[in-house]
């Protein structure tokens, strides 16, 4: 299977610190893209990274990419109360993306 | 913004019943996806569109479903003969093109009860 597997499941923050998440996946990709979810709602594209990328930024969203050990992190720095969501990976490649399980992170105001 | 629409937001039917999920992708768009995720579970990939016909599906999309963009603006997901286990929340998703840089633009979904 091509997805991508995110730890943790769940990550519970306070205001203010910085929320890391990582996503593991199994075979080559085109990119690597992180998307957001609010409860009940559809996915919102967040970031993407292409397969030669190492790192990029976007606001207070850094995404790293390791293509040789096939893994990503999503830092979120300085979190706020409304970043309370799940995120999830999608790799590229083929005509599908696929999707991982999801963290789920909740921001204590 | 351009958006994705979805209709309708809530669906309930019988078991064996056929329910068919409408979605507007955005206008200029090529590439539409199905996309199911049951309750609190990983988003799953069914099926996706170009060119009028069908260019990948998983193993989730077996005869019961079909896809169908009946005319140039919606794209049907259609389920022939529900059963418990298709109560889902159904994304479709479209984007402009298939690349290294695109990315997918969702509605916010139909959720399926099947009782």
């Amino acid at each position: 299977s091509q997805q991508g597997e995110e730890d943790p499941q769940a990550l519970s923050i306070q205001e203010g610190e910085n929320a890391t998440m990582n996503c593991s996946y199994k075979t080559s990709i085109n990119n690597l893209q992180w998307y957001r979810q609010n409860s009940g709602r559809g996915l919102v594209h967040l970031i993407l990274i292409r397969s030669n990328e190492r790192e990029k930024h976007s606001g207070r969203l850094r995404v790293t990419l390791d293509t040789s050990k096939k893994s990503s992190s999503l830092l979120i720095t300085a979190s706020r109360a409304a970043d309370t969501a799940s995120y999830f990976c999608a790799t590229n490649t083929g005509n599908q993306f696929y999707f991982g399980t999801g963290t789920s992170l909740t921001v204590i105001p | 913004e351009p958006e994705v629409t979805q209709t309708p937001s809530h669906q309930v039917t019988q078991m064996g019943q056929e329910v068919i999920l409408r979605c507007v992708p955005i206008s200029n768009h090529l590439y539409f996806y199905w996309y199911r995720q049951i309750l609190g579970q990983k988003v799953e990939f069914l099926v996706s569109f170009y060119n009028n016909e069908i260019s990948e599906k998983s193993e989730i999309f077996d005869d019961q479903f079909s896809v169908e963009r009946p005319d140039g603006s919606n794209f049907t997901l259609k389920i022939r003969s529900t059963k418990l286990e298709d109560s889902a929340m159904y994304f479709c998703a479209s984007s402009e093109a298939f690349g290294f840089n695109e990315k997918l633009f969702f509605g916010s979904g139909t959720q399926l009860s099947v009782l």
